[in-house]
C-alpha cells in the first residue's frame, strides 16, 4: 500500500492552457474524490466517483472541469482555458464505501497538485 | 460552501500545553471527523466520532460531539511542536456522499 499519489506536484500554467492532474488511489478503494483547496480555506468538494461512474459535481463546478476514472482505477482531472482563479492546490482522495447503517469511511489524500495561472 | 465553522481560527501556545479547537455545524450529521494537514502537504485522517457517540479517545486526542448543540470539541493533550499544523473537521451528512471541510484551525506549538 502506497498511498494516495497524485501527479504533478506543481504545475505553473499561463492563463488561458489546459492542464490535466493525474491522481492513483489505494488500489482496493472503490471510491476517488478531487477537492480544490485555497491559502487558508478548507478543503472544497469537487467531484467524486464510485469506481468509474462520476456520480456528483458541485454546482460550482464550471464546464471547464472535467473528471474521469476509467476501469476505476486511476482518475485525471482536467481544467480548459485555465483561469487566475483556478490557481489553488487540488487534492485526491480515495476510500472503500462501506455497508453499515453508520458510514464510518475515512479518506486517505495525495499530497496534491499546486496549481498557478500565471 | 462549507458546513464546519471552527474557532478559533488560529492558536498559539507553548510545548506540553493542552490546545483546544472547536468545530459548529449546521445540519444534521452521520459522523464528524477531524484531519490534520501539515504545511503544503494532503490531508490526514485523526479521529472520527458518529452521531450516536458523545465522546472518543486516540491517544492524545480526545474528541467530543453535542449534537443538541451541532458542536465538537478536539484535545490534544501534552502538545509537541510536530503538532504544529492546520486543523479541520469535516462532516458527513445523512444522505450525502462527500466530507463537508470546516476553515480549519491553524496551530503553532512553540517550543
Amino acid at each position: 500500500d502506497t498511498g494516495v499519489s497524485q501527479n504533478p506536484r506543481h504545475k505553473i500554467t499561463k492563463r488561458g492552457q489546459n492542464v490535466t492532474f493525474r491522481c492513483d488511489p489505494i488500489s482496493e478503494h472503490n471510491r476517488l474524490y478531487w477537492y480544490r483547496q485555497t491559502l487558508g480555506q478548507g478543503p472544497e468538494f469537487l467531484t467524486y466517483f464510485q469506481n468509474e461512474a462520476q456520480l456528483e459535481k458541485s454546482r460550482l463546478l464550471s464546464d471547464r472541469f472535467s473528471a474521469e476514472r476509467p476501469k476505476g482505477s486511476f482518475s485525471t482531472l482536467e481544467i480548459q482555458r485555465t483561469e487566475q482563479g483556478d490557481s489553488a492546490m487540488y487534492l485526491c482522495a480515495s476510500t472503500s464505501l462501506g455497508t453499515g447503517a453508520y458510514r464510518d469511511e475515512k479518506l486517505f489524500f495525495g499530497s496534491g497538485t499546486q496549481l498557478s495561472v500565471l | 460552501s462549507q458546513q464546519g465553522e471552527e474557532d478559533p481560527q488560529a492558536l498559539s501556545i507553548q510545548e506540553g500545553e493542552n490546545a483546544t479547537m472547536n468545530c459548529s455545524y449546521k445540519t444534521s450529521i452521520n459522523n464528524l471527523q477531524w484531519y490534520r494537514q501539515n504545511s503544503g502537504r494532503g490531508l490526514v485522517h485523526l479521529i472520527l466520532i458518529r452521531s450516536n457517540e458523545r465522546e472518543k479517545h486516540s491517544g492524545r486526542l480526545r474528541v467530543t460531539l453535542d449534537t443538541s448543540k451541532k458542536s465538537s470539541s478536539l484535545l490534544i493533550t501534552a502538545s509537541r511542536a510536530a503538532d504544529t499544523a492546520s486543523y479541520f473537521c469535516a462532516t458527513s451528512l445523512w444522505g450525502a456522499q462527500k466530507l463537508v471541510f470546516g476553515q480549519g484551525t491553524r496551530l503553532t506549538i512553540n517550543p
